[in-house]
This record gives structure tokens, sequence and C-alpha cells, in this order.
């Protein structure tokens, strides 16, 4: 059981190029996010989807976009890397929030993989 | 406005002492809180959590305590080890809604 696992670890990219990161949970989670976290801060919010096939804006949405094809998969794009985006991104997945289990409700944390780190020259 | 924060971004602590982590939060609609641990190089771990109908919850070692009178959230470990040194955060979600709130991180240094 592995978890999430992200791909690349490591990248660095020019100003203007494009890149796909890839998330996958083995978990069976119906809610995947995104986030990035800068130094000295914690994490951000950048999209993060509750289904397959649905997607949705979280708090830095702005610069990248994010696919959800298959409920295992959750890519986060750049279309135009800026330094600016210069981050490590981490990916987490979830079940859902409110779990019933014979009259008890319960809530299901994030699982976080172990980051991107992503450089912008 | 709707923010997590932490009191103190640099906690050192001796070894075998006991550690105790603030956070402070601000929107009285949330109603769930966890505590993430995060190891330089990885990931955010799950450490424990607490419904806002709870004011304490213990794990191993580790205890949350829950004030929603004045909106503080505290994470409490017990005979602090080496392997304690991490950076801490807080998180809250909001009781419509999927997504988590974090506050900045506060960073423990155990001391031999």
């Amino acid at each position: 059981n592995a978890g999430v696992t992200q791909t690349p670890k490591f990248r660095v990219l020019k100003t203007g190029q494009s890149m796909t990161l890839l998330c996958a949970q083995d978990m069976n989670h119906e809610y995947m996010y995104w986030y990035r976290q800068d130094p000295g801060m914690g994490l951000r919010l950048i999209h993060y989807s509750v289904g397959e096939g649905t997607t949705a804006k979280g708090e830095v949405p702005d610069g990248y976009n994010v696919s959800r094809l298959k409920k295992q998969n959750f890519l986060l794009g750049l279309e135009s890397a800026a330094p600016s985006q210069t981050s490590v991104y981490f990916c987490a997945s979830s079940s859902n929030w409110v779990f019933r289990d014979r009259g008890r409700i319960s809530n299901q944390p994030q699982h976080f993989g172990d980051g991107t780190r992503l450089s912008i020259l | 406005g709707e923010s997590v924060g932490l009191h103190l971004p640099t906690l050192s602590v001796q070894e075998g002492d006991n550690s105790i982590i603030n956070c402070a939060y601000s929107n009285s609609a949330s109603d769930y809180f966890i505590w993430y641990k995060q190891e330089s190089g990885k990931g955010p771990q799950f450490i424990i959590d607490i419904r806002s109908n709870m004011d304490k919850r213990q794990g191993q070692r580790v205890t949350v305590l829950l004030n929603k009178t004045v909106k503080h959230l505290s994470l409490q470990i017990a005979a602090t080890q080496p392997g304690d040194s991490a950076v801490y955060f807080c998180a809250e979600k909001k009781t419509a809604g999927n997504k988590l709130t974090f506050g900045g991180g506060t960073r423990v240094l155990v001391k031999p």
C-alpha cells in the first residue's frame, strides 16, 4: 500500500515551459487536493477534486490547471511556468469527510505525498 | 478574517520534557481540526484530529485540546523525543466544504 505517490520528485524548468505533475493514490479516496508550500508558510490549496471528472478552484488557482480523469489520479499542469511558481507541491487525498459507521460520524484526515520540488528559472 | 495561525514559530524543548504547541483560529464555523507533523523532505503526516463537539482527545503521547470559547487549539507532546523534531501544522475545516485551512507552522527542536 503506497498511499499517495507524486512524480517527479524534483524538476527544474525555464520560464515559459509547461509541465504536468502526477499524483496517484491507491486508497480509493474520493477527494484529492493539490497544495503549494512556500518557505515559512503553511500549505495553500491550489485546486481540488471531490470525485472523478470533477475539479474546483482552491485558494491560489491562477496559473494552474488540473484534471481528474481517473479516480486514482490527479494531475496538476503548469501551462507557462513563471518564477513565482517555484515551490514545493504536495498532493493529498481523503475519503468523504463525514463517514457514517453504525451511527457514529467521523471525519477523515487528508493523506499527503512527499512532494514535488519545482524550480523555475 | 478567516485564518489559522500559530503563536510560536520555533519551540526548543529538552528531550524528555513535554511540548505544547499552540494555534489560534478565527473561523467559528470550523467543525474539525487536525494536527500534522512534517519532517524535512517529507509530506505532512497526520498526528491527531478533533471534532468541534469535543474539547480533548488523546493519542499515543499526544493530546489535542480545543477551546472554542477563545478559538484556541493546542497539541501537547509528552516526553518529547529527538524524533519529534519537525514542523507542526494545525489545520481547520469549515462546516460547509471539504477544504482545510493551514496555519503557518511551528518548528520544534528537541535538545539532547
